[in-house]
């Protein structure tokens, strides 16, 4: 596509519920990122994917996130049981490969609502 | 490991005035910086990277070794500027993941 498409835009969930986050990112764009902006924290980095290698997780803050990226194209971020510390907006971003820095197109994120 | 630190969590001026937004980081090795800008309602976007020399908008930054900064700057403040400014540290080897300071929110004040 045009962009990295992220849905849905926005997510109002009970604690305790599961969610389920999606990123479509850029066609032909091999490297794919996670992360979760909260007011005052800036951009904290979740998870990485390249290509068939096995994804970075060293970002996710618990056992309770997971994520998966099929085919090599669209990811999904799963919350388990949220928390309503998980509340914040989640960005995907892509970039045609690790090396480089300048090429992460961000999506326009999902804002997650924990009540 | 590397951080990037932006001391300032808001910074207003005046219209016309000059900007500075400080970003200080610490890396071992040789990285790339870049300034990313989010403006309201709209998605984070790459401002300008250090080695591209360029100024973007009207904005420039230099990469100081010996400090380990690269701060922003602007001579002449607009009110478009306002907007969520965010520095971050590419490394050249290790991780690939780009590195964000907390941001830095600058308002213009007419």
């Amino acid at each position: 596509g045009a962009g990295v498409s992220q849905s849905p835009s926005n997510k109002v969930t009970e604690k305790g519920k599961d969610v389920e986050l999606r990123c479509d990112p850029i066609s032909g764009h091999t490297a794919l990122y996670w992360y979760r902006q909260s007011l005052g924290q800036g951009l904290e980095f979740l998870i990485y994917f390249q290509g068939n290698s096995a994804p970075d997780k060293s970002g996710l803050p618990s056992d309770r996130f997971s994520a998966e990226r099929t085919g090599g194209s669209v990811s999904t971020l799963t919350i388990q049981r949220t928390q309503q510390e998980d509340s914040a907006v989640y960005l995907c971003a892509s970039s045609r490969g690790t090396g480089e820095g300048y090429g992460y197109t961000f999506g326009s994120g999902t804002r997650l609502t924990v009540v | 490991a590397q951080r990037v630190t932006q001391p300032e969590k808001l910074l207003s001026v005046f219209k016309g005035a000059p900007v500075e937004l400080k970003c200080n980081y610490s890396y071992s090795g040789s990285p790339e910086l870049f300034w990313y800008v989010q403006y309201s309602r709209q998605r984070l976007q790459l401002l300008l990277r250090h080695i591209s020399r360029e100024s973007i908008k009207g904005f420039t930054a230099d990469l100081n070794k010996g400090e380990t900064s690269f701060h922003l700057k602007k001579p002449f403040a607009q009110e478009e500027d306002s907007a969520m400014y965010y520095c971050a540290l590419f490394p050249r080897a290790g991780s690939y993941q780009l590195t964000f300071g907390k941001g830095t929110k600058l308002s213009v004040i007419p």
